[in-house]
Formats: C-alpha cells, sequence, structure tokens
C-alpha cells in the first residue's frame, strides 16, 4: 500500500521569508499525482498545488512550488514571502492513477510569526 | 459558484444513538468521497460514488456505516449504534472526474461528530 510521510510536524516561519515543508512517498506505480492541501484553523481543506508524475517541470502557483525529486519519491513545498494567512496545517496526498484514493500524510503545522 | 456543502457542522451524540450527515458536491460533479479525520492526522479514505453508484469501500468503513446517493447528487454518511470511537471529523469531497474533468479534489468544510 502506497504511504505518504511529513516528517515536521511542526514547522515556524517569520513574515516575509522562505519555508520548505517536506514530504516523501512510497510507491512502486509510474502514474500517480501527488498534492499539497492547506487547511486553516477551523476551516476548510484547499488545494494549494498538484504536480502530475511524469512531468518533469516542477509545478507552480504564484508563491507556491514544489521540487518533485521521482527518484527519491520526495516531494516538497517551498512557500515564499511567507504571509501570516498562509498559517496552517499542510498535507501532501497521493493519488495512484487509475484510483480515486487520496493517501494523505499526518500534516505539518506551519506558524507564521510576524 | 457554490462549493462543497455540509450538514451540520457539528454534531453531538451519546453513544448507542444513529446519526445522519449530509452533503451536497459541487454541481457538476460526478465523483463524490467521504474521508475521516481524527485529532492529528490526515484524512482517511472512507467510500466514493461515482453519481449513483457506490464504487469503493474502506475496511474502516464497518457494517454500523451507509452511506448512499440516491439521484447521483446529494449524499448521506449514517453511523449507527455510534460509539466514542467515531468521534472525528467527516469530510466530503467532491470531483470532476475523469476523463472528461480533472482529478483534483474539492472538499467541503465537514462535519465534527462527538460520540459522549
Amino acid at each position: 500500500a502506497q504511504t505518504v510521510t511529513q516528517s515536521q510536524p511542526e514547522m515556524s516561519v517569520q513574515e516575509a521569508e522562505t519555508v520548505t515543508l517536506s514530504c516523501t512517498y512510497d510507491t512502486s506505480e509510474s502514474d500517480y499525482y501527488l498534492f499539497w492541501y492547506k487547511q486553516p484553523p477551523s476551516r476548510q481543506m484547499i488545494l494549494v498545488i498538484r504536480q502530475e508524475a511524469y512531468k518533469q517541470q516542477n509545478a507552480t502557483e504564484n508563491r507556491f512550488s514544489v521540487n518533485f525529486q521521482k527518484a527519491a519519491k520526495s516531494f516538497s513545498l517551498k512557500i515564499s514571502d511567507s504571509q501570516l494567512g498562509d498559517a496552517a496545517m499542510y498535507f501532501c496526498a497521493y493519488l495512484q492513477g487509475g484510483s480515486e484514493k487520496l493517501v494523505f500524510g499526518k500534516g505539518t503545522k506551519l506558524t507564521v510569526n510576524p | 459558484d457554490t462549493g462543497v456543502s455540509q450538514d451540520p457542522r457539528h454534531k453531538i451524540t451519546k453513544r448507542g444513538q444513529n446519526v445522519t450527515f449530509r452533503c451536497d458536491p459541487i454541481s457538476e460533479h460526478n465523483r463524490l468521497y467521504w474521508y475521516r479525520q481524527t485529532l492529528g492526522q490526515g484524512p482517511e479514505f472512507l467510500t466514493y460514488f461515482q453519481n449513483e453508484a457506490q464504487l469503493e469501500k474502506s475496511r474502516l468503513l464497518s457494517d454500523r456505516f451507509s452511506a448512499e446517493r440516491p439521484k447521483g447528487s446529494f449524499s448521506t454518511l449514517e453511523i449507527q449504534r455510534t460509539e466514542q470511537g467515531d468521534s472525528a471529523m467527516y469530510l466530503c469531497a467532491s470531483s470532476l472526474g475523469r476523463p472528461s474533468g480533472t482529478y483534483e479534489q474539492y472538499f467541503g468544510p465537514g462535519t465534527r461528530l462527538t460520540v459522549t
């Protein structure tokens, strides 16, 4: 079974600085997708960014970018110019091609200090 | 554009009671998913529907749990004879599905269940 590991239970960053959240996954499949979701306190989960495994280019969405290392099975999220509104739980998730079941990591709690 | 909605947002019930949650997906989405999230954990998959057909169920979904999506629109998740271990956030998500759409799942705000 596929597993997703987020080794940092908590991270903190100063406002306007850059932070990187780590995620590794275990799979023997070649067709899959990876996601980062953000879950603010008492609010719903929001998709931040996605990456298709067949694409070599790292995905970017405004201040959010990923470092996708397929051979190492690593998928880290970089947040640039951190803002107070970025404070949330961040979940890394894996979706196998042909499946509908997202597999989530345990999450990283990000604190942004003013 | 309305997102995924869930009702109720919070439910407190006594052990042994039955509870039912409702999820309304994004209107054009034909896939609907239920996940459960306990404190300090990521969401865990429970089941999913394509239109009205329930196509996959997790082993987490014991016999006390049943989900329906009768007309391929909204869905209900019922838990019978609730136990304290059922206390969790129940999340609903929907997607347009492949190949006509994308594989991105959009989540609702969740229903937080507390069993006393």
